[in-house]
């Protein structure tokens, strides 16, 4: 059974600066997660990942898989990122996630 | 863009009561999940259902609770009696390719036990 662990478990930081979280897993896998989920608590998907690099916006994910280790960077942070940022790998051999405990990240103005 | 729906939003409901929550995953969605998180944790997988049956269960998921696909575009998670700490957000999501997709979910359903 895998576990995950994030960190930091919380991140407060001024708009505009470079935010990185980390993910760390002990199992092999066949893709990481990366998921936000609103204050409301709505569940986005942000990225999909088994190798590399992957960037959408200002969001960037990389993993390694030796290391079994994944970061997640926020470059030119906004108020509008504030959220909890959330890891999940394969929870067995199957395809049900298994979630870290998130990092609740705060971009202030 | 296509969806999951979940409905209710709240259910307030006495504990030892039977609770139905309705989640209508994305249309050609073969994969369907139900997670939980209780109030200030960690979002927990339940139960996993692919071709018309359990794939993937939980510790959790024990003999009080049960799924079902009963048409071509429900899918209810149902608590048979319920508990004071079965109170949280239950989730629903759903993928097309399994482990090669991203999941899709539901904005969730507050469960709060009385």
């Amino acid at each position: 059974k895998n576990e995950v662990e994030q960190s930091p478990q919380n991140l407060t930081a001024q708009e505009g600066e470079f935010i990185t979280i980390n993910c760390s897993y002990s199992v092999g896998i066949s893709a990481l997660h990366w998921l936000q989920q609103h204050p409301g608590g709505g569940i986005v998907s942000l990225f999909m990942l088994s190798s590399g690099k992957k960037k959408h916006g200002r969001l960037i994910a990389t993993i390694n898989i030796q290391e079994k280790h994944s970061s997640l960077h926020i470059t030119a942070s906004h108020p509008r990122d504030s959220a909890v940022y959330i890891c999940a790998v394969p929870w067995q051999a199957g395809t049900a996630l298994i979630f870290g405990k998130g990092t609740t990240l705060s971009v202030s103005s | 863009e296509p969806e999951v729906t979940q409905t209710p939003s709240h259910q307030v409901t006495q504990m030892g009561q039977e609770v139905i929550l309705r989640c209508v995953p994305i249309s050609n969605h073969l994969y369907f999940y139900w997670y939980r998180q209780i109030l200030g944790q960690k979002v927990e997988f339940l139960v996993s259902f692919y071709n018309n049956e359990i794939s993937e269960k939980s510790e959790i998921f024990d003999d009080q609770f049960s799924v079902e696909r009963p048409d071509g575009s429900n899918f209810t998670l149902k608590i048979r009696s319920t508990k004071l700490e079965d109170s949280a957000m239950y989730f629903c999501a759903s993928s097309d390719q399994g482990t090669s997709q991203p999941q899709h979910f539901g904005d969730g359903t507050r469960l709060s036990i009385l």
